[in-house]
């Protein structure tokens, strides 16, 4: 079956780099996604990475996959203050476009 | 383009009441999914439609609750009767399949409160 965990809640200082984690069950997933949600808006695609690749890095972001322990992690560099939100993991395991989301993880960004 | 749509943004209702959620995809997408996320279940996979056509409607709560996509630009989201635990915000998310990567792009959702 599909499960995605994450921790609920993560606070950082501003300009340090955050970590957010999060592990899956399903060794069949085709894509994996993390999508941020800020107070009172809908989910927004902040990057993506295809399970045959380890690594990507997009501008302040690096995602970071470990298929052997079913891990995937998101690092955002120099964070601000504006990255206060809730991150989603999620993952796509084929079959249509099914997609299943993690608990979300709560960024704190202290001033 | 002007992303996917949803109305009306806040809904306050009866218990007891029906109420209608609407939602209009990004236009080429083929694929359109309703959510529900509240704080104690997070967010929840209700229905997906592929095509107009329903695929998996295994997350919709009870027979209270039907979907429908009558064409490839419109959806809705029906509760009848609705009850205080509906009270949630509902997204409708739309996507484009083919050979890219599926990713999902949410509308700002609507938040219903039941009274």
């Amino acid at each position: 079956g599909e499960d995605v965990e994450q921790s609920l809640f993560l606070s950082v200082r501003e300009g340090d780099s955050s970590v957010i984690n999060c592990t899956y069950t399903d060794s069949s997933s085709t894509y994996l996604y993390w999508y941020k949600q800020e107070p009172g808006a809908g989910l927004q695609l902040l990057t993506y990475i295809f399970s045959n690749m380890d690594m990507k890095q997009d501008q302040r972001l690096t995602v970071l996959l470990n298929k052997k322990d079913k891990h995937l992690s998101l690092r955002i560099a120099d964070t601000q203050t504006g990255d206060s939100a809730i991150y989603f993991c999620a993952e796509r395991t084929g079959g249509y476009q099914k997609v299943t989301f993690g608990t979300g993880t709560k960024l704190q960004v202290i001033p | 383009d002007a992303g996917v749509i949803q109305s009306p943004r806040h809904e306050v209702t009866e218990m007891g009441q029906e109420v209608t959620l609407r939602c209009k995809p990004i236009s080429g997408h083929n694929s359109l999914f309703w959510y529900r996320q509240t704080m104690m279940r997070g967010l929840e996979l209700l229905i997906y439609f592929n095509n107009n056509v329903p695929i998996d409607d295994s997350g919709m709560p009870e027979d209270r609750f039907s979907a429908k996509m009558p064409n490839a630009s419109f959806s809705t989201l029906k509760i009848q009767p609705s009850e205080p635990r509906d009270s949630a915000v509902y997204f409708c998310a739309s996507s484009l399949g083919g050979t890219g990567s599926y990713e999902q792009y949410f509308g700002p959702g609507t938040r219903l409160t039941v009274t």
